[in-house]
This record gives structure tokens, sequence and C-alpha cells, in this order.
């Protein structure tokens, strides 16, 4: 069985600071990683996703995030916040072995950005 | 924009009521599903539909019914709710549920309030 962990349940971070969400997870089989944002009253958008090859994957909303196989993680970066990006961000996970497949939520990071 | 349409938005019903909660996905897809998001929780998937038909059932309690007549619209149907019941539900969609490496789009919900 595969688990996704998402440590920090808030991040404070001043405006144009850079910010670093987590995002560490367990599976025996491989992964497809990705990270989705929820805005207040919304569903979950997309923000990236990565399958294969390059380990460092570019997103929407200036998003970047690494994946570390030996340290099972694939934390969520942005060099510079905005306001806008004041919303709760998702680690999600996603495996298929055989005929099983599933997909599991991280609980999220409610991210704050101070004016 | 979102793909994805729910309505209600809110909805609000005693323990005895019965209604119903409703999903459009205008995007093609052939893969609906629908979550259920409580606070401080990952986000639980309930019901998966590919081309229809039923192809998961998260161990849901029967007083939640789903319903999917066409690859475009899913119903979820409630009666005889718990107050823990209430939540966010959400309901998603992705081109085929085999293809792991889709993500799912997301609807913005329907937030319930059991009294």
């Amino acid at each position: 069985a595969q688990s996704v962990t998402q440590l920090d349940s808030q991040v404070p971070v001043f405006e144009e600071a850079p910010v670093e969400l987590r995002c560490n997870y367990s599976s025996s089989v491989s992964v497809y990683l990705f990270w989705y944002v929820q805005y207040p009253n919304q569903g979950l958008q997309l923000l990236l996703k990565y399958l294969s090859g390059s380990t460092l994957v570019k997103g929407i909303n200036g998003f970047e995030a690494e994946f570390n196989k030996s340290q099972t993680s694939f934390h969520l970066r942005k060099p510079s916040v905005h306001i806008s990006d004041t919303a709760e961000y998702f680690c999600a996970v996603r495996v298929r072995a055989g005929g099983y497949q599933k997909v599991t939520f991280g609980t999220g990071t409610k991210l704050q950005v101070i004016p | 924009e979102t793909g994805v349409t729910q309505t209600p938005r809110h909805l609000v019903m005693g323990m005895t009521n019965k209604k119903s909660l409703k999903c459009e996905q205008h995007l093609g897809h052939n893969a609906m599903y629908w979550y259920k998001q409580s606070a401080k929780k990952p986000l639980e998937l309930m019901f998966v539909y590919n081309f229809k038909e039923q192809t998961e059932n998260n161990s849901v309690p029967s007083r939640f019914s789903p319903e999917c007549p066409n690859s475009s619209h899913l119903f979820l149907h409630l009666h005889t709710l718990q107050p823990e019941d209430s939540a966010l539900y959400l309901c998603a969609s992705s081109q085929v549920w085999g293809q792991v490496n889709q993500p799912q789009h997301f609807g913005d919900g329907t937030r319930l309030s059991i009294l």
C-alpha cells in the first residue's frame, strides 16, 4: 500500500518570499506524482505532474517540483509568492501494479501569503 | 471555468431527507469519480465509474447511492445521512480510469451539511 505525507498543515510566508511545500510518499511500486491547488470554495486544480523523465517539473503559476526517488519526496517550490497563491495544496500519488490501481492524496498544506 | 460542473453548491438537509448531488463534465472523459473531503483528513475516494460501469466502491455506506446514466453525468443519491457525513463532496473526471498517468479534473464541489 502507498501513503502520502504532507507534514506541514499550514505554511505562512511573506509576499515575494520563496516557499517550499513538502511531500513525502511511500510505495512499493512505481508512482506517478501530482500537485493540486484548491482555492477557497473551489475544487482541486492540477498544478503539475511527474510521470517520468526529468525529475524537475514545471507547472502553472510559476510553481515547480522535484522528484527525488532516493528520498521519496516530491516537494513543491516557488521562488516568489503572491497574495493570489493563498490556497490549500495537495500532493497525490497514483500507482498501478497488475490489475490494481489506486490514488492517494495527502492531507493538504494551507499556504498563507502575508502582505 | 471548470469543465466539471456540480450542483447544488450548498445543501443543508435533515437526517431523514432524500436528496441528490449532480455532476456533469464537458471534457469528453470516460471516467468519473466521487470524493469526500472532510476537514484535516485526506481526500477519500468513494466511487469510480469507467464507461458508465462502477469499477470502485471503497466501502461506502449504503446511504450513499451513485448513479451514472452516461459518461457525462454522475449522481450521488443521499438518504438517511448522519451528521458525520457533513463534508465537501467533489466530483472529478479523467480520460479513462485505467490511465494512472492522466490527471483528474475536479468540480467545485457541493458543501453538504446534515442537521
